[in-house]
């Protein structure tokens, strides 16, 4: 069965700095990874996807996310925050043909002035 | 192109009664599925249709149930409301049945069982 886990579920970081959210998935198939992001009283907003070829995956916002099969983990990282990416985000996992989206337990980003 | 749209965005209802949702997909997709968000459970996925037909189902109780039109849009039904089926309730939409993946969410509908 398919599984994510978010390490933190608040993460506080410095305007221009790294933004680095952890995630670590499980799967007995070759999965599809996902990031999205959530801002408050609005829905789900997709940064990135992992599906198959380059395990580097770049997303909007200058969001980027690197698939590493050996450690089951997809961190979401920027190299330098900006207020407006103070959010709720969800890392989500989808393997075959179960196709639904296993999410975890998101992590919430503070961006301090 | 609108996005996905969903009605009504905020919802009041009393336990034991019965509420429907509305998801109007982006034009030309075929598939909606439905996930809730709940402070102490998460995002789980509901149910997924896909063509007028189901075609993927998440672990919830008959209470819940849902539909599609011949137009794609798509409503979802919870019977005998109770307290902890307050939700944020997300539906999202793709050309073929994705349950999700596609990425195109709303911006959902929550509902609050008093």
């Amino acid at each position: 069965a398919q599984s994510v886990t978010q390490l933190g579920s608040h993460v506080s970081v410095s305007e221009g700095a790294l933004v680095l959210l952890r995630c670590n998935y499980s799967s007995s198939v070759p999965p599809y990874l996902f990031w999205y992001v959530q801002y408050p009283n609005q829905g789900l907003q997709l940064l990135l996807k992992y599906t198959t070829g380059a395990t580097l995956v770049k997303g909007i916002n200058g969001f980027e996310a690197e698939f590493k099969k050996s450690e089951t983990s997809f961190h979401l990282t920027k190299p330098s925050a900006h207020m407006s990416d103070a959010a709720e985000y969800f890392c989500a996992v989808s393997e075959g043909s179960a196709r639904q989206l296993t999410f975890g337990s998101g992590t919430q980003l503070t961006v301090l002035p | 192109k609108a996005g996905v749209t969903q009605t009504p965005r905020y919802l009041i209802k009393t336990r034991g009664q019965q509420v429907t949702l509305s998801c109007s997909p982006i034009s030309g997709h075929r598939s909606v599925s439905w996930y809730q968000q709940t402070p102490g459970q998460g995002l789980q996925f509901l149910f997924e249709y896909f063509s007028e037909t189901q075609r993927n189902k998440g672990n919830f109780p008959g209470r819940f149930s849902g539909r599609q039109f011949s137009n794609s849009r798509s409503e979802m039904n919870v019977s005998t409301l109770e307290l902890g089926d307050s939700a944020l309730y997300l539906c999202a939409s793709s050309l073929e049945p994705t349950s999700g993946r596609s990425g195109y969410f709303g911006p959902g509908t929550r509902l609050t069982v008093t």
